[in-house]
C-alpha cells in the first residue's frame, strides 16, 4: 500500500516548457526526499526536504515542503529532453515509503 | 570508486523455483537495503541489515529471506517464486543504515521474470 499519492501519474511536454509534479501523504514525515529513475536504473537522490514550508533549488528544479509536512511538488522550469524520467517521492522514517511516481516525457 | 554492484543484471525463473540476488556495497558501507519494485509501482521496503543484523523487515511473505556478510556484502533469496514476484530488485547502501541523516545509494537492480 502506498502511502503517498503522486499527481499525476504520466507527463508529455514539450522542450521549454514548465511542469510541476505533486506528491501527498496521509502522514506526517519528518523528511521526504526527491528521486529520479531512468529506465534499467536505480533511484538517484535529487533532494531532501526537512522543515515544514522549506523551499529548496536545485539549477532548474524547485522543491518545496508544504507546511504541515504532509506534502511536496517539484516544479521543472525550461524542461529539457534530459530530464525525462521517473520522479518518485519517497517519505523517511526507519525506511523509504515510496509513491508510485510521476513518468515525465519531454519531447525536444 | 564503485557504486552499488547488483548481480545478476537480469534473471528469468519458472513458478516454485527459487532465486538469490546479490549486492555489493560501497566501499566503507555497512547497511544494505533491500527493496522490490513491480512495474508501475515505486519501490518497496523489504528489508535493512545493518553489521550482519536484520534491522528492519516490510510486509513481505517469510518466502523472502536475506542475509549479510562479514564483507558487508548481501543476498537476497525468495523460495517457491510466483508470478507476482516478478520485478526489478533494488539494493541501496548507506554508511551507517541511518535512513533519516544518510543518503542512499541504490544499485542498478536485478529485472526478476517469473514465467
Amino acid at each position: 500500500t502506498q502511502l503517498l499519492e503522486q499527481s499525476p501519474q504520466f507527463l508529455s511536454i514539450q522542450e521549454g516548457e514548465n511542469l510541476t509534479v505533486y506528491c501527498n501523504s496521509s502522514s506526517v514525515f519528518s523528511s521526504l526526499q526527491w528521486y529520479r529513475q531512468e529506465p534499467g536504473e536505480g533511484p538517484v537522490l535529487l533532494v531532501t526536504v526537512v522543515t515544514g514550508g522549506e523551499v529548496k533549488k536545485l539549477k532548474r528544479l524547485t522543491f518545496q515542503f508544504g507546511d504541515a509536512r504532509k506534502d511536496s511538488s517539484l516544479h521543472i522550469t525550461a524542461a529539457q529532453p534530459g530530464d525525462t524520467g521517473l520522479y518518485l517521492c519517497a517519505g523517511i522514517d526507519y525506511k523509504l515509503s515510496f509513491g508510485a511516481g510521476t513518468t515525465v516525457t519531454v519531447r525536444a | 570508486d564503485a557504486g552499488v554492484t547488483q548481480s545478476p543484471t537480469h534473471l528469468i525463473k519458472t513458478r516454485g523455483q527459487h532465486v538469490t540476488l546479490r549486492c555489493s556495497p560501497i566501499s566503507g558501507h555497512k547497511s544494505v537495503s533491500w527493496y522490490q519494485q513491480v512495474l508501475g509501482q515505486g519501490p518497496q521496503f523489504i528489508f535493512q541489515y545493518y553489521e550482519k543484523e536484520e534491522r528492519g523487515r516490510g510486509n513481505f511473505p517469510d518466502r523472502f529471506s536475506a542475509r549479510q556478510f562479514p564483507n558487508y556484502s548481501s543476498e537476497l533469496n525468495v523460495n517457491a517464486l510466483l508470478l507476482g514476484d516478478s520485478a526489478l530488485y533494488l539494493c541501496a547502501s548507506s554508511r551507517q543504515g541511518n535512513t533519516i541523516n544518510e543518503k542512499l545509494f541504490f544499485g542498478s537492480g536485478t529485472q526478476l521474470s517469473v514465467l
